[in-house]
């Protein structure tokens, strides 16, 4: 695997239901984080995670649930969802220096019910 | 609070035409990104611009940045249907490179 992978791709569930979102970076990066991407809506920055340590919040509700056991994987748990929550998730990867360029992952779309 | 303007929102043009997507942002920043995203795929990384003044060319694509203005261009040169995509640039806030704002998108359609 190279680059950012994601799994899975597609995701549909109810609004009861708890599920994840997992992201890996391959790039031996050590930034990663969580955006949602809604139609007609800019990229929303949801978390940032520095060396495992979440340094950025951007005012997500509490049933998002992001976990960073290592600088290599991101998790995004997900419960009690609302239907205004489908959109598609992308995770993204960088290393901190001269350009911190971000890299994406393919995404996981998300429909909830 | 940074935000981020594209224009146009969408853009048709054809085939062998040039044409400039601009990016304006509202506050100082040290970096700016342009990115595409074809449909139903993921966002691939164009372009990285460090300082006010600089330019970078890849193909029929060309970014530029002037800082003072907190402006920057996408240049097209010569449009073939194969840069159908939107593209997005992205704005570092000052002093914390990681955390990226985005604009809307410019959805480019080329016609043959």
């Amino acid at each position: 695997e190279t680059g950012v992978t994601q799994t899975p791709r597609h995701l549909v569930m109810g609004m009861t239901n708890k599920k994840s979102l997992k992201c890996e970076q391959h790039l031996g990066h050590n930034a990663m984080y969580w955006y949602k991407q809604s139609a007609k809506k800019p990229l929303e920055l949801m978390f940032v995670y520095n060396f495992k340590e979440q340094t950025e919040n951007n005012s997500v509700p509490s049933r998002f649930s992001p976990e960073c056991p290592n600088s290599s994987h991101l998790f995004l748990h997900l419960h009690t969802l609302q239907p205004e929550d489908s959109a598609l998730y992308l995770c993204a990867s960088s290393q901190a220096g001269h350009t911190d360029t971000q890299y994406f992952g393919p995404g996981t779309r998300l429909t909830v019910l | 609070e940074l935000k981020v303007e594209q224009n146009p929102l969408f853009l048709s043009m054809q085939e062998g035409k040039n044409y400039t997507i601009y990016c304006n942002y509202s506050t100082t920043s040290d970096r700016l990104y342009w990115y595409r995203q074809d449909p139903g795929k993921s966002l691939e990384s164009l372009f990285v611009l460090l300082s006010n003044g600089a330019v970078k060319q890849e193909g029929r694509l060309m970014a530029s940045l002037d800082t003072k203005a907190r402006l920057s261009t996408l240049h097209i040169t010569a449009a073939v249907h194969d840069l159908s995509a939107t593209y997005f640039c992205a704005v570092g806030g000052a002093g914390t490179a990681s955390k990226l704002t985005f604009g809307t998108g410019t959805r480019l359609q080329v016609t043959l």
